[in-house]
């Protein structure tokens, strides 16, 4: 098993519909969550994080956390052309701090 | 957050010749990482580089085929050696500015070719 598992799309959505992305991990003990977005030929860059159960909304994102379940998503209101890309969710070990990350998302925004 | 330049952006390299990545933070930070992106994967994480000590590696990754060194708060140096075009792939080095919030902040990569 992955320790984080991602399905790798291509997730396709409408301009304006609502994106939704999903991730779990393996580890039970992790403690921080994160969504990276990477446009093709450049370096992630972070958009959101969250550490407790629930919800985390900024601005169109939304993330969600659900420890028991192992999963955490990211949802992406209002989709725009511009947020077409790859969304990478990445976890950090209970044990230490270094990151484990996904295969990611690739998501199309179509005008 | 953090800038972070890196050098070179990209390079085609022959088998069998070592390369060494360059990483400058524009503040201090205690951590530094260096992670490997395969065409069409998601990020590896390579190994872990603190000042003043060694690098702790990843299980697949060797100091003696990425040394690391990190002379200072503000840079570190990732050197791919012995090449192969196995090694071929986008490498990265990132901080986390904040300290304890697993927040990274990634360079603009290195792209290694290896013929």
């Amino acid at each position: 098993q992955k320790e984080v598992e991602q399905n790798s799309g291509p997730l396709s959505v409408p301009e304006g519909a609502i994106a939704s992305l999903n991730c779990t991990y393996s580890d039970r003990g992790s403690q921080s969550f994160f969504w990276y977005r990477q446009y093709s030929g450049k370096s992630p860059e972070l958009i959101m994080s969250i550490y407790s159960n629930g919800d985390k909304e900024d601005g169109r994102f939304t993330a969600q956390l659900n420890k028991a379940s192992q999963y955490v998503s990211l949802l992406i209101r209002d989709s725009q052309p511009s947020d077409s890309a790859t969304y990478l969710c990445a976890v950090t070990r209970s044990n230490n701090n270094d990151m484990r990350f996904g295969a990611g998302t690739r998501l199309t925004v179509k005008p | 957050s953090a800038v972070i330049s890196q050098k070179p952006s990209r390079d085609i390299c022959q088998r069998g010749t070592s390369l060494t990545i360059q990483c400058q933070v524009d503040s201090q930070v205690t951590m530094m990482f260096w992670y490997r992106q395969q065409p069409g994967q998601s990020l590896t994480l390579i190994a872990t580089a603190n000042q003043g000590s060694e690098a702790t590696y990843e299980s697949g990754f060797v100091i003696d085929k990425f040394p690391i060194s990190r002379p200072n708060l503000t840079f570190s140096t990732l050197t791919v050696s012995n090449m192969s075009p196995e090694d071929s792939s986008i490498y990265l080095c990132s901080v986390e500015p904040g300290a304890n919030t697993g927040e990274l902040f990634f360079g603009e990569g290195s792209r290694l070719t290896v013929l």
